[in-house]
């Protein structure tokens, strides 16, 4: 069946550092991927999206690009902030209609000041 | 847009007791909700899928007769948890989704602590 395997958390860095977070799936057919963000306490938030190959998802200063070739969905920022510490979650979607989320196991990311 | 409520954020109760929790989409039609159930520090465990008016199907391992799914309309849904003990404590959330948008919109969660 169609899984996500995400980077091993804790992940810390200090402000201001690159980041990545990485992230590949096994799917049949063209799944659409995600990274959701989930801060203390709360549920998630959709960060970035990609529906086809090559398509590259971008916000908040987070991008990612879809790789069907190397089957990964990686995410990265240049520049943390002390706000982006949060929970951040890969997750696909198969074809067609509003099909349940495979989500990875998460990655914890603490930045420091 | 897009925007998924739940109620209540936050709920206490006693064990053997019942506790239903509200799932509302606000601003779209939800033609299928999905209930998860996440532990703390770990991923979101998908408990159930309900499409408007039809029996929720559940994932293998979750009791139907414990966790009462009812999705009467497009716009609500609402998880019942039964009986509740207090390994039944957990975070619990939602999420909408409309046909043919291979998205879904996540609630807030709502925390359950049965003492």
């Amino acid at each position: 069946g169609d899984s996500v395997t995400q980077m091993e958390g804790p992940v810390t860095l200090s402000e201001e550092a690159f980041l990545t977070i990485n992230c590949t799936y096994t799917a049949t057919g063209y799944p659409s991927l995600f990274w959701y963000v989930q801060y203390p306490g709360e549920g998630l938030q959709l960060l970035l999206k990609a529906t086809k190959a090559d398509d590259k998802g971008s916000n908040k200063g987070f991008e990612a690009t879809y790789r069907k070739e190397t089957t990964s969905f990686h995410l990265e920022k240049g520049s943390v902030q002390v706000s982006d510490s949060a929970v951040y979650f890969c997750a696909l979607s198969g074809a067609g209609g509003a099909q349940k989320l495979v989500f990875g196991q998460g990655t914890r990311l603490t930045i420091n000041p | 847009g897009a925007v998924v409520s739940q109620h209540p954020s936050w709920v206490i109760c006693k064990s053997g007791t019942s506790v239903k929790i509200e799932c509302r989409s606000l601003d779209f039609q939800a033609t299928t909700m999905f209930w998860y159930r996440q532990f703390p520090k770990q991923s979101l465990m998908l408990m159930a899928t309900s499409n408007e008016g039809s029996k929720a199907t559940y994932e293998q391992g979750v009791e139907k007769d414990k966790f009462l799914i009812n999705h009467a309309s497009l716009t609500l849904s609402t998880l019942t948890v039964t009986s509740a003990h207090p390994e039944d404590s957990s975070f619990y959330i939602c999420s909408g989704g409309t046909s043919g948008i291979r998205e879904q919109f996540f609630g807030p969660g709502t925390r359950l602590t049965v003492l």
